[in-house]
């Protein structure tokens, strides 16, 4: 099992509408999570950190972590084609400050 | 401040070659890592470091791959001999690591380091 586990994609959604990328984690004892985000060519920019279970929003983004279920989702509301990226999910184990990339989820918005 | 510095951005090597990346981490950050990315293996955690100190290796391809942190300001990593199969972008990143549950850990990535070994 991977320790940061994404669905690569590619998810299309359309322009205006809700996106929803998922991600699980197995080290129960993980405290801190990131989404980033990555444009082709370019390197991962922190678009989100999330630390207690619930939702935290900013802007168009909103981060949800459930710890009892390992799990965390970005959503990002009203998408916009700049919004096509891959994103990537990250996760600072219980070990010091490792932090573990998942694969990554590509997202493409569709005018 | 002028962010994490990558160099070289772009080498182009032959097989055999040795390669030595260059990193140089935020001002005041105290931890440093080193990523590898490619499209079928994602981004890789190689390396990282605390206060120049080498924490964790564990995803060290192999003895050819060796990184080292002489101070706060500096960091290498080096392939010797290189392989076709280590063309891969390498991504240094820095955060400031404070306590565990604190909000930091944030990592800020430098342009990364494109590698094509022939």
């Amino acid at each position: 099992q991977k320790e940061v586990e994404q669905n690569s994609g590619p998810l299309s959604v359309p322009e205006g509408a809700i996106a929803s990328l998922n991600c699980t984690y197995s080290d129960r004892g993980s405290q801190s999570f990131f989404w980033y985000r990555q444009y082709s060519g370019k390197s991962p920019e922190l678009i989100m950190s999330i630390y207690s279970n619930g939702d935290k929003e900013d802007g168009r983004f909103t981060a949800q972590l459930n710890k009892a279920s390992q799990y965390v989702s970005l959503l990002i509301r009203d998408s916009q084609p700049s919004d096509s990226a891959t994103y990537l999910c990250a996760v600072r184990g219980s070990s010091a400050s490792k932090i573990i990339f998942g694969s990554g989820t590509r997202l493409s918005i569709r005018p | 401040d002028a962010g994490v510095i990558q160099s070289p951005r772009h080498e182009v090597t032959e097989m055999g070659q040795e390669v030595t990346l260059r990193c140089k981490p935020i001002s005041g950050h105290n931890s440093l890592f080193w990523y590898r990315q490619t499209m079928m293996r994602g981004l890789e955690l190689l390396i990282y470091f605390n206060n120049n100190v080498p924490i964790d290796d564990s995803g060290m391809p192999e003895d050819r791959f060796s990184a080292k942190m002489p101070n706060a300001s500096f960091s290498t990593l080096k392939i010797q001999p290189s392989e076709p199969r280590d063309s891969a972008v390498y991504f240094c990143a820095s955060s400031l690591v404070l306590a565990p549950s604190s909000g930091a850990n944030v990592l800020t990535f430098g342009a990364g380091s494109r590698l094509t070994v022939l």
